[in-house]
């Protein structure tokens, strides 16, 4: 079935280092991608998406392209911030009639000033 | 903006007992989604539902059962608590589509004893 590799965590930054985060997937078809964060003690929100191949979601200052070619959808920030320690889940939702998302197993970032 | 909310942030239960977790989205949102979160296994689907009164299995259902009596509410029912299932539940709500964004509520944290 369809699946979504993230890179182990945790991920440990000075501020305004340089940010990737990998995320690799496995499915059939065309699937939308899909960047979620967690700040601690919150739910998660919506960072940023890409629906088909090519497309480039940004946000906040994070980015990442859709890669069909290597079934990538890396997270990447020019410059972290102290703020942006969280956990980033990665996540695909199938093309056809299902709505369900499956998600990474996510990773941890830890920004330090 | 989208909002999602549960009805409790902390819950402590004892062994047995049955316990409800109420979801409420006021966006008008066909899909409604039941998650646990527990660390090394990211966010896994327990059950999910497309409209009112409809619902379907997701990865890991048994122990767990739902109730959607109406477009705006979605219940997660624990029928006899038990230890294992103390996790993170967090709720989710969607429009129908493959690109539509799952949006998150602030996740109900429960401790069985």
């Amino acid at each position: 079935g369809d699946s979504v590799t993230q890179m182990e965590g945790p991920v440990t930054l000075s501020e305004e280092a340089f940010l990737t985060i990998n995320c690799t997937y496995t499915a059939t078809g065309y699937p939308s991608l899909f960047w979620y964060v967690q700040y601690p003690g919150e739910g998660l929100q919506l960072l940023l998406k890409a629906t088909k191949a090519d497309d480039k979601g940004s946000n906040k200052g994070f980015e990442a392209t859709y890669r069909k070619e290597t079934t990538s959808f890396h997270l990447e920030k020019g410059s972290v911030q102290v703020s942006d320690s969280a956990v980033y889940f990665c996540a695909l939702k199938e093309s056809g009639n299902t709505d369900k998302l499956i998600f990474g197993t996510g990773t941890r970032l830890q920004v330090f000033p | 903006d989208v909002k999602v909310t549960q009805s409790s942030r902390y819950l402590v239960k004892r062994t047995g007992e049955k316990v409800f977790l109420e979801c409420v989205q006021d966006m008008d949102h066909e899909n409604m989604f039941w998650y646990r979160q527990d660390p090394g296994l990211g966010l896994r689907l327990i059950y999910f539902s497309y409209d009112v009164k409809m619902k379907e299995k997701g990865d890991i259902p048994e122990g767990y059962s739902v109730s959607r009596e109406k477009k705006e509410r979605f219940s997660l029912i624990l029928e006899s608590a038990s230890t294992n299932q103390t996790s993170m539940y967090l709720c989710a709500s969607s429009k129908q589509g493959a690109r539509e964004t799952q949006y998150f509520g602030p996740g109900t944290r429960l401790l069985v004893l």
